[in-house]
């Protein structure tokens, strides 16, 4: 079975940049998160679909930061403009929602540095 | 709100020890906690997975323990290994249908 597939694996920007993040979740995991992962902190939850509807993106700053998942399967992140803080890595989970266990898989995640 | 911590931050012991990590949540209402190991530049692997009404998960030399009441998980890693060196995060998802608060890992190192 394929895991959770992510690119690009690295990126750097100078900031008020823009970059984008690609993501596709294992397959008929109709669950699909976003999160940021900061250096030496566990991930944050930035967006978490279901199919192609948000369910919570109550800490995803949409001033700067937006995601679409259109076909209810693959999904991208953007960010523009990039600030400085906005260096993480962005990592990508998906879940089934069958599984009433509810079990996450990550991708290898996105590192983005800003300059 | 939930808040989880782990600690120590970093542990360091000689290959072969037995060694516990420690994670500790602030709201008991929880439905699941899943423990995960990140290595350097990777993404979160899934280690094992305990739900509320379970004591404990075993998976070869991994044993995770949940005492809801306590607000505490341990992971045990038995006969440890320096191919087990790695950040290991736990996360808890709470009653209410919402998304696994993560802690901010223990950095374990396995010296040969």
């Amino acid at each position: 079975e394929a895991g959770v597939a992510q690119s690009p694996r690295y990126k750097i920007i100078e900031k008020r940049q823009s970059v984008a993040f690609w993501c596709n979740p294992i397959s008929g995991h109709a669950t699909l998160y976003w999160y940021q992962q900061i250096l030496g902190q566990g991930p944050k939850l930035l967006i978490q679909f279901q199919n192609n509807g948000v369910v919570d993106d109550s800490q995803l700053p949409k001033d700067r930061f937006s995601a679409e998942r259109l076909k209810g399967v693959d999904s991208t992140l953007k960010i523009q403009p990039a600030k400085l803080e906005d260096s993480a890595v962005y990592l990508c989970a998906s879940s089934s929602p069958s599984d009433l266990q509810g079990e996450l898989f990550f991708g290898e995640g996105s590192r983005l540095t800003v300059l | 709100k939930q808040e989880v911590t782990q600690i120590p931050a970093a542990l360091s012991v000689p290959e072969g020890e037995n060694l516990v990590l420690n994670c500790s949540f602030t709201d008991s209402a929880i439905y699941n906690l899943q423990w995960f190991r990140q290595d350097p530049g990777k993404g979160l692997t899934s280690l094992l997975l305990i739900q509320s009404s379970q004591r404990e998960q075993t998976s070869g030399r991994l044993n995770a323990s949940l005492d809801k009441s306590s607000g505490r998980s341990t992971l045990y890693i038995a006969a440890s290994q320096p191919g087990d060196s790695a950040t290991y995060l736990c996360a808890v998802r709470g009653n209410y249908g919402q998304n696994f608060v993560f802690g901010p890992g223990t950095r374990l190192s396995v010296l040969p």
